[in-house]
């Protein structure tokens, strides 16, 4: 089956810093992947969804210039938390798809902790 | 608006049966899918249903009723490793994952 790796698996950060997370599948091409986050007993919450060589399309309510993802190539897509707070301390899920919209590939998740 | 519904927790016997169901109601519909997602970790995959009827796929089944805006997942002789949260989750119109909450099952010797 498809793979999709994430890295890092933890993160433990300083306030006002950045951090960047790495999404990579690993045995297929992605034409789309999606960013979601989620918090402790919550579902999962779309944040953008980034199609290769274009700009990533934003739900409503996140904020583009504080979470940015790039999607430069088939295989990887990385998420960039600039100037990170606690309140965006949270489980971070990246899932891929070869075009197919009724299959995606979810990575094995971020733990992100801002102190 | 868009809303899926599903069960916070549910408690059943190892060896057991138990049918966690999901009610829905979106804007258009292209599918249904159930994820299995242990604590911490990413959602697999377990079932997606399109038509209306039963898939079972070994000890796991998912049914549909699209008229209804309704779908069950059932779990057959439950092992202790089943202990997880289930999602349920419906691709509508826009080819978007709309997602339930999750339904945190607790398995119990």
């Amino acid at each position: 089956g498809a793979v999709v790796s994430q890295h890092p698996s933890r993160v433990i950060c300083k306030s006002g810093t950045s951090v960047k997370i790495e999404c990579r599948s690993l045995d297929f091409q992605a034409t789309t992947m999606f960013w979601y986050r989620q918090f402790p007993k919550k579902s999962l919450m779309l944040m953008a969804t980034s199609n290769e060589g274009s700009k990533a399309t934003y739900e409503q309510g996140v904020e583009k210039d504080k979470f940015l993802i790039n999607h430069a190539s088939l295989t990887l897509s990385t998420l960039t938390v600039t100037s990170a707070h606690p309140e965006d301390s949270s489980f971070y899920i990246c899932s891929a798809s070869d075009g197919d919209v009724h299959e995606q590939y979810f990575g094995p998740g971020t733990r992100l902790t801002v102190t | 608006g868009q809303n899926i519904d599903q069960p916070t927790e549910m408690t059943a016997t190892e060896g057991a049966i138990v049918q966690i169901n999901c009610t829905y109601q979106t804007s258009g519909f292209n599918g249904l899918f159930w994820y299995q997602q242990h604590a911490g970790e990413a959602p697999t995959f377990l079932s997606y249903n399109v038509l209306d009827g039963l898939e079972e796929k070994g000890r796991f089944s998912s049914f549909l009723s699209r008229s209804k805006g309704y779908s069950y997942l059932l779990l057959k002789e439950l092992q202790m490793k089943d202990s997880a949260s289930y999602l349920c989750a419906v691709l509508d119109s826009n080819y978007q994952l709309i997602w339930g909450a999750g339904t945190k099952l607790i398995i119990k010797p």
